[in-house]
């Protein structure tokens, strides 16, 4: 079956710029998670949700960073006057419940100029 | 604060070479370790779920093993292949948050 995609997978953006990044779970996954990858680093849990609710953030880095999944499926993350620091690969991942193994996909790799 | 730490940070290896690298992670209220193989421009895959203190476990050359009392886990692939070249990242979940190490960057040359 289909697994995680994401989209677009390679974003370059001006700084200042606003990005949006798409996850396409898997069907009837009901946990959704992002992570930040910074570069020589290992992935770091930025949010989750439970179907549409946002049940935390708290690793999200700073207010400009936003994350939505409206009708508990897809889910977008939003960065807002992007900063070179932000520049990292974005993975997203799925499972069926908070406790099962988590699915990634390929990743979405930005790099803000 | 959790540190999920793996080693070595890379390592090339000849085809054919057995080789082996370690993930440590805090022992106390441990609940799994997941292992993870990533390609380059792939989604991340899934290798292995432990749990149990002296799990062993294999999917064709790799296999990995668990010590939670010591706090780590060690992964063996036998007879590397090219296609092997890959990152292997382990992570620790603290509830529904993985805990990730830095993993490690394997090659294997022909």
């Amino acid at each position: 079956g289909a697994g995680v995609s994401q989209s677009p997978r390679y974003k370059v953006a001006k700084r200042g710029q606003d990005v949006a990044l798409r996850c396409d779970p898997i069907s009837g996954h009901v946990s959704l998670f992002w992570y930040q990858q910074a570069l020589g680093q290992g992935p770091e849990f930025l949010t989750y949700f439970q179907n549409e609710a946002q049940l935390d953030k708290s690793g999200l880095p700073s207010d400009r960073f936003f994350a939505e999944r409206p009708e508990g499926s897809v889910s977008t993350l939003k960065i807002q006057r992007t900063q070179q620091e932000d520049s990292a690969v974005y993975l997203c991942a799925s499972s069926l419940g908070q406790s099962e193994t988590q699915y990634f996909g390929p990743g979405t790799r930005l790099l803000v100029l | 604060i959790l540190n999920v730490e793996q080693s070595p940070q890379s390592l090339h290896v000849q085809e054919g070479d057995s080789t082996n690298f370690t993930c440590s992670f805090p022992s106390s209220n441990f609940y799994a370790l997941h292992w993870y193989r990533w390609e380059t421009a792939k989604s991340p895959e899934a290798l292995f779920v432990m749990t149990l203190n002296g799990d062993e476990k294999k999917k064709g050359r790799i296999s990995a093993t668990l010590n939670t009392k010591e706090g780590y886990s060690y992964l063996y692939i036998k007879g590397s292949q090219p296609e092997d070249s890959a990152t292997y990242l382990c992570a620790s979940p603290r509830t529904y948050k993985y805990i990730f190490g830095t993993g490690t960057r394997l090659k294997v040359l022909a």
